[in-house]
């Protein structure tokens, strides 16, 4: 069966600094893995996918993850954020016909 | 676009009576899925459709019944609500590609379900 465990529920950050967000993965078949971002009082908005190819994946608003196989790690990172990065995001794992997400980051940027 | 449309955005209910959360989709997607998003917990899957006519359970099924009679129609129904499924609801579709079986979800906004 697919999971996800993110690594960590909250993590604060001052603007323009680095941040990743930690995602590990289980997976018995072909892994297809998916970064969301939930800004408040909204739905999901997909950030980028890994389905095949390059390990590194960008994505919208700077970000950019890289899937890792042998530590079954799919990390999402952004160089310098911005205030407006402030949401919660989500790791997801495809199979069969549905996706199975992880707990969720809550990124807080302060100035 | 309208994309995927959930109603309504609010709802109280009391404890015991019933009610059905709408969701609509425009893209002709196969796949819908309800998902409950409580806090610490990240989203956690209801009910899914592969196509019109098939339902399977998720990782929380107990309490909702959900059908798919239609391509753009997957309703949830509650039939008699507990303060346990007081949550936040999301209705998502996704289109699928010949190598895999899902490619990207889109969701709705969501509706926020109370009940006292």
């Amino acid at each position: 069966a697919q999971s996800v465990t993110q690594l960590d529920s909250q993590v604060p950050v001052f603007e323009e600094a680095p941040v990743e967000l930690r995602c590990n993965y289980s997976s018995s078949v072909s892994v297809y893995l998916f970064w969301y971002v939930q800004y408040p009082n909204q739905g999901l908005q997909l950030l980028l996918k890994y389905l095949s190819g390059s390990t590194l994946v960008k994505g919208i608003n700077g970000f950019e993850a890289e899937f890792n196989k042998s530590q079954t790690s799919f990390h999402l990172r952004k160089p310098s954020v911005h205030i407006s990065d402030t949401a919660e995001y989500f790791c997801a794992v495809r199979g069969g016909g549905k996706l199975i997400f992880g707990q969720g980051t809550e990124l807080s940027v302060k100035p | 676009n309208a994309g995927v449309t959930q109603t309504p955005k609010f709802q109280v209910l009391k404890t015991g009576q019933s009610m059905t959360l709408q969701c609509a989709q425009d893209m002709n997607h196969e796949y819908m899925s309800w998902y409950r998003q409580d806090p610490g917990m990240g989203l956690r899957l209801i009910h899914y459709s592969v196509g019109a006519g098939i339902t399977d359970q998720g990782e929380v099924p107990n309490g909702y019944n959900v059908s798919r009679s239609t391509t753009e129609d997957f309703p949830l129904r509650l039939l008699s609500a507990a303060p346990s499924q007081t949550s936040v609801y999301f209705c998502a579709s996704s289109y699928s590609s010949f190598s895999t079986d899902i490619v990207e979800a889109f969701f709705g906004q969501g509706t926020r379900l109370t009940v006292v």
